[in-house]
């Protein structure tokens, strides 16, 4: 049973580039949620994907923005890159829109990005 | 709205001795409540959880959590580190939103002495 998988696993880009990270849930999951963890720092939420569309999102500017396809998996994408980009990318999957309040996360090994 | 403090950003303890790892939280509704653990260039392992019902919640690994409304607090505990048990330990609370997302702590790093 294949866990979340994210990719790549590290990336360098360069100040004003776009980037591309990929996700693809666990198996049976349906829901992606995306967070940022800077280091030292805690994950924040970026987003959440059910159904194709975006669910929830947390205080993060326009330049995040994301997709969801049939198959569940999903993408982040960030415009315009900035130094304090630099994170950890984290990739979670559960299943349901989370009404059930239950419903752990499965969090990926995560995109390490690097702004230079 | 819902928030995470956890005490302490580094906590060293030596094998053999209790694990104790502070969290207290803030929540407008009744909280779900939930320990991660993350290992290096790892993502998030999710140790326990708090839903509803018995406060006490035991855990992956031998840790468990007492969940206190009274100190708002769901502090982690194990009986007896194992050098194995070094790596960062985040607290987290999900929202009352019907998605739910987490609201993390910003982590505790635990070191144990051999």
């Amino acid at each position: 049973d294949a866990g979340v998988t994210q990719s790549p696993t590290h990336l360098i880009k360069t100040r004003g580039q776009q980037v591309t990270l990929r996700c693809s849930p666990k198996s049976g999951h349906d829901t992606v949620s995306w967070y940022q963890q800077a280091l030292g720092q805690g994950p924040q939420f970026i987003f959440q994907y059910y159904e194709e569309e975006e669910r929830q999102r947390g205080n993060f500017p326009d330049r995040f923005s994301g997709h969801q396809f049939p198959n569940y998996s999903s993408e982040l994408n960030v415009n315009a890159l900035l130094l304090g980009d630099s994170a950890l990318y984290l990739c979670a999957s559960s299943f349901g829109r989370g009404d059930d309040r239950n419903s752990p996360l499965h969090f990926g090994n995560g995109t390490r990005l690097t702004v230079t | 709205a819902q928030s995470v403090t956890q005490l302490g950003s580094h906590v060293s303890v030596s094998e053999g001795a209790l694990v104790l790892l502070r969290c207290n939280y803030s929540s407008s509704v009744p909280p779900y409540l939930f320990w991660y653990v993350q290992y290096p260039n790892q993502g998030l392992q999710l140790l326990l959880k708090y839903t509803t019902g018995a406060t006490l919640v035991k855990g992956i690994n031998g840790f468990e959590a007492e969940f206190k409304k009274s100190e708002t607090s769901f502090h982690l505990t194990k009986p007896s580190a194992h050098m194995s048990d070094a790596a960062e330990y985040f607290c987290a609370v999900r929202t009352g939103g019907s998605q739910g997302n987490l609201i993390f702590g910003k982590g505790t790093k635990l070191s144990v002495k051999p």
